[in-house]
């Protein structure tokens, strides 16, 4: 069973602010995903990683298959960026379900 | 753009009766799951569906749930007899390639 642990479990920042959330689990799999879920509880994808490193937008994901360890970044992070990013990882193909973290609590001030 | 639909947004039931969540996943969408996350704990995998039939299911999908796809478009997660702990945020969530969408969940509150 893998174990999908992240941190930090909760993160304050101010507007302008370099954002990094960091997410490791104990068994290889074949793919992670970085969520973010806004506090009406709805769950969006932001990113699907095997490998290397994504961007879209301010957002940049990396991984490192060797290390089992993934991050997720944010540049110029601003208020509407607030809400809990969830790492999830998925082991095999086709049904198989995601293990999801507890996800991250990321509040930007003003 | 398509979206999965879930219907109620909030469900209030008595323990011991049946409820039955409801989803309308992406139309040309293969795969499908159901999730559940209980208020302050991480979402958990339940349940997926493919081809007409359970593909996995995790400990916790246990004979008081279900699922069914009665017709081309609907996706249900049936409690058959609910009990306290099953009060929780209930998300499926369906798939062609490699992304899973997700509906908006639907809230069960037994009592």
């Amino acid at each position: 069973k893998n174990e999908v642990e992240q941190s930090p479990q909760n993160l304050t920042a101010q507007e302008g602010e370099f954002i990094t959330i960091n997410c490791s689990y104990s068994v290889g799999i074949s793919a992670l995903h970085w969520l973010q879920q806004h506090p009406g509880g709805g769950i969006v994808s932001l990113f699907m990683l095997s490998s290397g490193k994504k961007k879209h937008g301010r957002l940049i994901a990396t991984i490192n298959i060797q290390e089992k360890h993934s991050s997720l970044h944010i540049t110029a992070s601003h208020p509407r960026d607030s809400a809990v990013y969830i790492c999830a990882v998925i082991q095999g193909g086709g049904a198989d379900g995601l293990t999801f973290g507890k996800g991250t609590h990321l509040i930007i001030q003003p | 753009e398509p979206e999965v639909t879930q219907t109620p947004s909030h469900q209030v039931t008595q323990m011991g009766q049946e409820v039955i969540l409801r989803c309308v996943p992406i139309s040309n969408h293969l795969y499908f799951y159901w999730y559940r996350q209980i208020l302050g704990q991480k979402v958990e995998f339940l349940v997926s569906f493919y081809n007409n039939e359970i593909s996995e299911k995790s400990e916790i999908f246990d004979d008081q749930f279900s699922v069914e796809r009665p017709d081309g478009s609907n996706f249900t997660l049936k409690i058959r007899s609910t009990k306290l702990e099953d009060s929780a945020m209930y998300f499926c969530a369906s798939k062609l390639g490699n992304i899973q969408y997700f509906g908006a969940g639907t809230r069960l509150s037994v009592l």
